[in-house]
């Protein structure tokens, strides 16, 4: 149960793009199409944006994608907002009943 | 409107037992798997442990097998989580979260999430 692979930290400008990756293997990202993405508010608990790889929650901005390439998971955020700077954690089913969180990455909107 | 209360963190001494629970309310709570997530303050999220709606199947994280227990009481809407043979580093802030799907299903991700519980162990 090896915790998956995020950058510690990315930033970007009010309005660019930016994309977090979260790496894993073949017996959780890449084994099943179940990554999910969560954002975490400076003293606030995780909120779900993204299920199954790429299905934005409800109400999510259509600026929130997501993809997967192998046992490679993405998220990317257009048109960057400063209320956006937040932790971002990817997770992966991980078979049974079992997930597995990546280690989260700090977003800095400059 | 969904609710998940988490109770039962406190200060408690290496080697000792807590039992934390969950309320939870607004959903229909027997047809959900729950998990619990814990995450020592500044640091990231990991996954404890997971039950499915009938408690028929349940699992825990390699770092707690064997000492930690995850249970549900569908009658009382209530997840718990056994902690057993505490050690300094299973001090975290403990959330319960419901997964996201429906009646019987899930999309394998954590749609709702408590204010979580705090867990010292510390002598």
């Amino acid at each position: 149960q090896s915790a998956l692979t995020q950058p510690a930290s990315v930033s970007g400008s009010p309005g660019q793009s930016i994309t977090i990756s979260c790496s894993g293997t073949s017996s959780n990202v890449g084994g099943y199409n179940l990554v999910s993405w969560y954002q975490q508010l400076p003293g606030k608990g995780p909120k779900l944006l993204i299920y199954e790889d790429n299905k934005r929650h409800s109400g999510l901005s259509l600026r929130f994608s997501a993809s997967k390439s192998g046992n490679t998971a993405s998220l990317t955020i257009s048109g960057l907002q400063i209320e956006d700077e937040a932790d971002y954690y990817c997770c992966s089913y991980a078979g049974g009943v079992t997930l597995v969180f990546g280690g989260g990455t700090k977003l800095t909107v400059l | 409107e969904v609710q998940l209360v988490e109770s039962g963190g406190h200060l408690i001494q290496p080697g000792g037992s807590l039992r934390l629970s969950c309320e939870a309310s607004g959903f229909n709570f027997g047809e959900r798997g729950m998990h619990w997530v814990r995450q020592v303050p500044g640091k990231g999220l990991e996954w404890v442990a997971g039950i499915s709606w009938g408690s028929n199947t349940k699992n825990t994280a390699d770092s707690v097998k064997g000492r930690f227990t995850i249970s549900r009481d569908n009658a009382r809407n209530s997840l718990f989580l056994q902690m057993n043979s505490l050690r300094p580093e299973d001090t975290a802030i403990y959330f319960c979260a419901k997964e996201a799907g429906g009646s019987w299903y899930t999309h394998w991700a954590l749609e709702n999430w408590g204010q979580g519980t705090l867990v010292t162990v510390s002598s």
